[in-house]
């Protein structure tokens, strides 16, 4: 399995909180995503990243934004957290581009907004 | 606007038997293909790909079928097995952006 750890795995929170999610690689991969999965959507990409403060946005950005200070860490942030956010989030890594390698999956951060 | 499609949201199949799973896409610019397989509380694994200069690909039980002229892939495992029970993900990307987009995902029920 690729070492990808998330953190947290779970979390409840109110709305207009900030929140903060981390991805930790050990594979030294340059490729980093953050994938939100939601019923009926599949998983749509909300941000990347191309190296160490290298990002750009995906499909569904809006109400997050990244960070990239070091090659082994990802971190997304909900600055001010809306109910539409709750959702199950999963960070993805792969050595190339995303059309010639297969990206591959952390375990999820379960997030919940009341 | 949903550029994969997986229209069949659940699929039952008997143990042995093979199991097909199907995958629209729009985009004409979409020039690889990957299924992943999902358990619960699990992230999603990579499972098999196919480049778009190919129609087929084979590992093991998995084949997967591109017909470009189509749009459509297909991913198929014989012999089907308990184990396979999972959710499947149908996904594509373009040469030119990191923008992976999934299908919704088909739930498959392999039953002894």
């Amino acid at each position: 399995d690729a070492g990808i750890t998330q953190s947290p795995r779970h979390k409840v929170t109110e709305t207009g909180t900030p929140v903060t999610l981390r991805c930790h690689q050990t594979e030294n991969h340059r490729y980093m995503y953050w994938y939100r999965q939601d019923p009926g959507h599949g998983l749509r990409l909300i941000h990347y990243s191309y190296g160490v403060k290298d990002t750009d946005k995906g499909e569904v950005s809006d109400g997050y934004s990244v960070s990239r200070s070091k090659t082994e860490d990802f971190l997304l942030t909900l600055e001010s957290a809306t109910s539409s956010q709750t959702s199950v989030y999963f960070c993805a890594i792969s050595e190339a581009r995303g059309n010639v390698q297969p990206q591959h999956f952390g375990d999820g951060t379960r997030l919940s907004i009341l | 606007d949903q550029q994969v499609k997986q229209n069949s949201p659940s699929l039952s199949v008997q143990e042995g038997r093979i199991s097909i799973l199907n995958c629209d896409y729009t985009n004409s610019m979409f020039d690889y293909f990957l299924w992943y397989k999902k358990y619960p509380a699990e992230g999603p694994t990579f499972l098999i790909s196919i480049s778009s200069i190919k129609d087929k690909n084979e590992d093991g039980r998995f084949t997967v079928f591109l017909n470009k002229s189509a749009k459509h892939l297909s991913l198929h495992i014989v012999p089907s097995q308990p184990g396979d029970s999972a959710v499947y993900f149908c996904a594509a990307s373009a040469y030119n952006n990191n923008d992976m987009r999934f299908g919704a995902g088909t739930r498959l029920t392999v039953k002894p």
